[in-house]
């Protein structure tokens, strides 16, 4: 199947730990983006990369990093420096086409106590 | 800044009728896109129906069409015939101006219940 797989879709960790969420695709898109989402609340961009080995920050990038050592996979790293880390975190693959849709994996609910 | 505005939180409307979910955006750029996107209780995000600022029709996807109103910035969501299972939050995006970086600004959302 094609498609876009977060895993684990819960993921509880204790404050001051870093945590990895995963994010591969089969789709074969060049870009992938990482967005967190508050409950009740819209997507914000985290982090987002073109092209392997190349990423850029989005609108809320302090407390997290990325890799994109693969064209398959774009792991989110939380670390201990996001001050409220609790939330859904959603990952998204594009092909490159201009204006081509954003396809989004199931998502991860992290919550940091 | 580009933003995207969402203003009604919740919406219900009776199972076979038509909504419209309204959304408005702000830009300063000529060439942007504008995106609709469900997201049931499971969470994930489906992608709906997309409009080009350069785009003279509407644009249509079965049930779901986009009323596009350029000058007043305008870009609502029509569900026509609306089933059980369109229940869900409902969300409106755009891309920021006219590079090809496929970063989309989202709304708040719009929680929209049908009822049977």
């Amino acid at each position: 199947d094609g498609g876009i797989t977060q895993s684990p879709k819960y993921l509880f960790r204790k404050e001051g730990q870093n945590v990895t969420l995963s994010c591969e695709q089969n789709l074969n898109h060049d870009a992938m983006y990482w967005y967190r989402q508050d409950p009740g609340q819209g997507l914000r961009l985290i982090y987002y990369s073109q092209i392997v080995n190349d990423f850029q920050k989005g609108d809320i990038a302090e407390g997290y990093s990325v890799s994109r050592e693969k064209k398959e996979s774009f792991p989110l790293t939380v670390t201990s420096a996001q001050k409220n880390p609790t939330a859904f975190y959603l990952c998204a693959t594009r092909s490159g086409f201009y204006n081509s849709p954003l396809h989004f994996g199931n998502g991860t609910r992290l919550t940091v106590t | 800044a580009q933003k995207i505005t969402q203003t009604q939180p919740g919406m219900f409307v009776q199972e076979k009728e038509a909504v419209t979910l309204d959304c408005t955006y702000d830009t300063s750029d000529q060439s942007y896109g504008l995106f609709w996107y469900k997201q049931p209780s499971s969470g994930e995000m489906i992608f709906l129906i997309y409009q080009g600022s350069y785009d003279e029709q509407n644009a249509t996807e079965g049930r779901y069409s986009l009323n596009f109103q350029k000058a007043r910035k305008s870009a609502n969501l029509v569900i026509s015939a609306s089933q059980l299972g369109d229940s869900a939050m409902y969300f409106c995006a755009s891309s920021k101006g006219s590079s090809n970086t496929g970063k989309l600004i989202f709304g708040q959302g719009t929680t929209l219940q049908v009822k049977p």
